[in-house]
């Protein structure tokens, strides 16, 4: 049973370029969270997607944009580059249902922006 | 969600206990205690949860103050493999349907296991 699976693992972009980071989640799992990790930080929630719809989202400019596939696969696009941008973007699912409290990550894609 | 507050790192021999704290002393009655870990260049990986009584599973125990304003996760027996950034969070917890796999992380506490 394959877990989360994020490509592509490392990638470099220049600044005011576009990035489309792919996720497809665990079996069963239908909801897809993306969080973004700076260096030396946690992780931060950057949106949620159920049902090819946006559910929540966290405080990240519209630059950061997703969606969510029928077979529950997911995209994220960073439009407009900055530096700050550089971090290392996870991907989670979850079943929907009874939340046991589990988050299920992937290893990430790791953005550089020069 | 509550705010949590951890040591920034901790050092533990190899083969010993290893007992991570965490103070949330604004934790609300329905909020529950979860712990994540983090390997290098990894994903981070649940470890356990609990809302007030003592918890354990394979990986870890998780004891809960009575007041439940602090916690400790236990690693019985650290192993190299164990060397991770570990973060406790609090939130809104278990058996509820959507927006629950929003996680607020902080900086965690950097566990370095010594042979």
């Amino acid at each position: 049973d394959a877990g989360v699976t994020q490509s592509p693992t490392h990638l470099i972009k220049t600044r005011g370029q576009q990035v489309t980071l792919r996720c497809s989640p665990k079996s069963g799992h239908d909801t897809v969270s993306w969080y973004q990790q700076a260096l030396g930080q946690g992780p931060q929630f950057i949106f949620q997607y159920y049902e090819e719809e946006e559910r929540q989202r966290g405080n990240f400019p519209d630059r950061f944009s997703g969606h969510q596939f029928p077979n529950y696969s997911s995209e994220l696009n960073v439009n407009a580059l900055l530096l700050g941008d550089s971090a290392l973007y996870l991907c989670a699912s979850t079943p929907t249902g009874v939340y046991t409290g589990e988050l299920f990550f992937g290893e990430g894609s790791r953005l550089t922006v020069l | 969600d509550a705010k949590t507050t951890q040591p920034p790192s901790m050092d533990c021999a190899e083969g010993r206990a290893a007992n991570l704290p965490c103070n949330h002393s604004t934790i609300s009655g329905n909020e529950y205690v979860y712990w994540y870990r983090q390997i290098h260049s990894q994903g981070p990986q649940y470890i356990i949860h609990g809302l007030k009584n003592n918890e354990t599973n394979e990986m870890a125990s998780l004891i809960i103050t009575e007041d439940r304003k602090s916690s400790t996760l236990i690693l019985p027996h650290a192993t190299l493999r164990d060397t991770a950034v570990y973060y406790c969070i609090v939130r809104v917890g278990a058996g509820t349907n959507f927006g629950n796999e929003k996680l607020t992380f902080g900086t965690g506490t950097r566990l370095t296991i010594i042979p």
